[in-house]
């Protein structure tokens, strides 16, 4: 099945690093979330963008709609331990109606003290 | 307010036998999507209930199967299981208006097929 191209596809930095990632579509979307992951647990949602060019901040998470509409970015400023895990993007075609998610490979965020 | 309640958490199976899950969508939810999760293929689409009614599915083949209730607790079975089976199946909910609309997951079923 399709899936979006994430990278980076690792990172490892140190605490109070900041961290970008991004996703990037052959197709638009006129929905782009950005969801982390737990080892065993299923994905939480972090951030919801839905227009070009929008950007949108929760806490010390920053992401972009990219104005293509085929690519995000997710920026995690002054990173601490408990950031650890695997970012995903997604992104939606149909807004409201009969959708579907088309995940990212996967960014896996590790941070040492 | 409930989360997304999948069960069970875990599943051991063999091969050649049937298996249900479950997923009770957060409360006023209409629209329960499920996903397979594995290292090799990511997150990948089944299908989207809606109101009781599938209105969108993926590639995968009819031995994946699902349903909706009234009530719009959603239930997904896999028949002849194979090996390739096993993976993390996820459960989505969404409010499923006509507004662009967050999907929200649960903690999911992790299937082994031996």
């Amino acid at each position: 099945g399709q899936q979006l191209n994430q990278s980076p596809q690792s990172m490892f930095i140190q605490e109070g690093e900041d961290v970008s990632m991004n996703c990037t579509s052959s197709s638009i979307f006129n929905t782009w979330l950005w969801y982390k992951q737990d080892p065993g647990e299923g994905p939480v949602l972090l951030i919801a963008l839905y227009k070009a060019g929008e950007l949108t901040s929760n806490g010390r998470l920053t992401a972009q709609f990219g104005i293509t509409r085929k690519d995000s970015f997710l920026n995690i400023s002054a990173s601490i331990p408990s950031d650890v895990g695997i970012y995903f993007c997604a992104g939606q075609l149909t807004p409201g109606t009969a959708s579907k998610l088309t995940f990212g490979t996967g960014t896996r965020l590790q941070v040492t003290l | 307010k409930a989360g997304v309640t999948q069960t069970p958490r875990y599943l051991i199976k063999t091969r050649g036998q049937q298996v249900t899950l479950s997923c009770s969508p957060i409360s006023g939810h209409r629209s329960v999507s499920w996903y397979q999760q594995t290292p090799g293929q990511g997150l990948q689409f089944l299908f989207e209930y809606f109101s009781e009614t599938q209105r969108n599915k993926g590639n995968f083949p009819g031995r994946f199967s699902g349903r909706q209730f009234s009530n719009s607790r959603s239930e997904m079975n896999v028949s002849t299981l194979e090996l390739g089976d096993s993976a993390l199946y996820l459960c989505a909910s969404r409010s499923g208006g006509t507004k662009n609309t967050e999907a929200f997951f649960g903690q999911g079923t992790r299937l082994t097929v031996v």
